[in-house]
């Protein structure tokens, strides 16, 4: 099974700063790509879909990069309430289209 | 709209036990997922369904994990015997159907196995 690898962090960032996390993934046949926000002691939510040419939410920005593998996730201004995991999800292609998640990077907003 | 249900939310049983999770979609979702989250870990897939039929099984540990979804909408996971390791979150989750769809966790299941 195809790995997706994230720095796991934690990452501690004042807040109203910006921040940003990448993702790699080796599956070069995987066409969807996600990120879910996963809270303490909850379940994960769909962040945002990440789409080839790029996609803005707000304060959220994802980018993918099929070239080098890899997606990217920016958030501006950041908030105390963005303290969380962040999950990196690729699907696996090929026709099952199991989602593979990576570990996740732990957040911390610092007031 | 109801999320996706899931029952036990919290389970404590001795190794070599026996245990068995539920779970309901999301109405008129085809496709459900069993996922184990170990602590400190992203969701692993262990099972999926399309309907009634399994999709991917490929990462499910078959000699103690079973899972049914009989008539394709509800499902359960079982394990028998437990092992320490299997210490875990299970996320049930359901999607419309595949190619990409949102996915939607339930609360999961904690199971602690002593």
């Amino acid at each position: 099974r195809k790995e997706v690898e994230q720095d796991p962090g934690p990452f501690n960032v004042p807040e109203g700063a910006t921040v940003a996390f990448n993702c790699t993934y080796s599956n070069s046949a995987s066409q969807s790509f996600f990120w879910y926000r996963q809270d303490c002691r909850k379940e994960p939510k769909l962040l945002m879909s990440v789409y080839s040419s790029g996609n803005e939410d707000g304060r959220f920005t994802a980018q993918l990069n099929r070239a080098s593998q890899y997606i990217s996730l920016l958030i501006r201004d950041s908030k105390l309430s963005d303290s969380a995991t962040y999950l990196c999800v690729v699907n696996q292609g090929g026709g099952a289209d199991g989602l593979t998640f990576g570990k996740g990077t732990h957040l911390i907003i610092q007031p | 709209e109801a999320g996706v249900a899931q029952s036990p939310r919290y389970k404590i049983i001795e190794k070599r036990q026996s245990v068995a999770f539920w779970c309901n979609p999301i109405s008129g979702h085809a496709t459900l997922y069993w996922y184990q989250q170990i602590l400190g870990q992203g969701p692993k897939l262990l099972i999926q369904f399309q309907n009634n039929g399994v999709v991917d099984d490929s990462q499910l540990p078959k000699d103690r994990f079973s899972a049914e979804r009989l008539k394709g909408v509800d499902s359960t996971l079982k394990i028998q015997p437990a092992k320490l390791e299997d210490s875990a979150v299970y996320l049930c989750a359901s999607s419309l159907g595949m190619g990409g769809n949102t996915i939607y966790f339930g609360e999961g299941s904690w199971l602690t196995v002593v």
